[in-house]
């Protein structure tokens, strides 16, 4: 079993929807909880970042730990063709999730049809 | 948050020889790190990389394939050593700060393949 699996999509939603990202882990020691969007041909972009369970909302998006379940999700609201990107999880044991390996899920890609 | 700049942006290489990539940061940095992003696959970490000590490397991967020099606190060099079609890849160094969230920023990556 892999530490941290994600759907695999492709996902492909109609502009103004919402989209619902999600991924499930297996280290009860992860603590530190990132989603990056990446797109094609770029490196990863830092969009939410979470310690421990709880959710936090920025603009449009809302990031939901729930470590009992071993559950992360990403939550787009209004969906707009510029989120059409790669949405790749990631997580931390460390004692701090700048200087600790991060673990990613193999990412979803997200389309976002006008 | 930093500016992280890598070259090349993209190679072409044939099987057996080595590519440098390079990672400049614009600010200094205790830690840097490097990953590989294989088609269809997780993005990996292959080694931190601290100023002034030895790199610390994955298990599965090794100094003789992938040597990293760390000289400065704002600049890394990955080696990908006697390479095969197996190490066409993105590979992207990262760096840490504390600074606003506690997580890792990425660089623009190197597109590597290899024929």
């Amino acid at each position: 079993q892999k530490e941290v699996e994600q759907d695999p999509g492709p996902l492909s939603v109609p502009e103004g929807a919402i989209v619902s990202l999600n991924c499930t882990y297996s280290n009860s020691a992860f603590q530190y909880f990132m989603w990056y969007r990446q797109y094609s041909r770029k490196g990863p972009e830092l969009l939410m970042y979470t310690y421990s369970s709880g959710n936090k909302e920025d603009g449009r998006f809302t990031a939901q730990v729930d470590k009992s379940s071993k559950y992360i999700s990403l939550f787009i609201r209004d969906s707009q063709p510029s989120d059409s990107a790669t949405y790749l999880c990631a997580m931390s044991a460390g004692d701090t999730g700048a200087n600790s390996k991060l673990t990613f899920g193999k990412g979803i890609t997200l389309s976002v049809r006008p | 948050s930093a500016v992280i700049s890598q070259k090349p942006s993209r190679d072409i290489c044939q099987r057996g020889t080595s590519l440098t990539i390079q990672c400049q940061v614009d600010s200094q940095v205790t830690m840097m790190f490097w990953y590989r992003q294989q088609p269809g696959q997780s993005l990996t970490l292959i080694a931190t990389a601290n100023q002034g000590s030895e790199a610390t490397y994955e298990s599965g991967f090794v100094i003789d394939k992938f040597p990293i020099s760390r000289p400065n606190l704002t600049f890394s060099t990955l080696t990908v050593s006697n390479m095969s079609p197996e190490d066409s890849s993105i590979y992207l160094c990262s760096l840490g700060t504390s600074v606003g969230t506690d997580t890792q920023y990425f660089g623009p990556g190197t597109r590597l393949t290899v024929l």
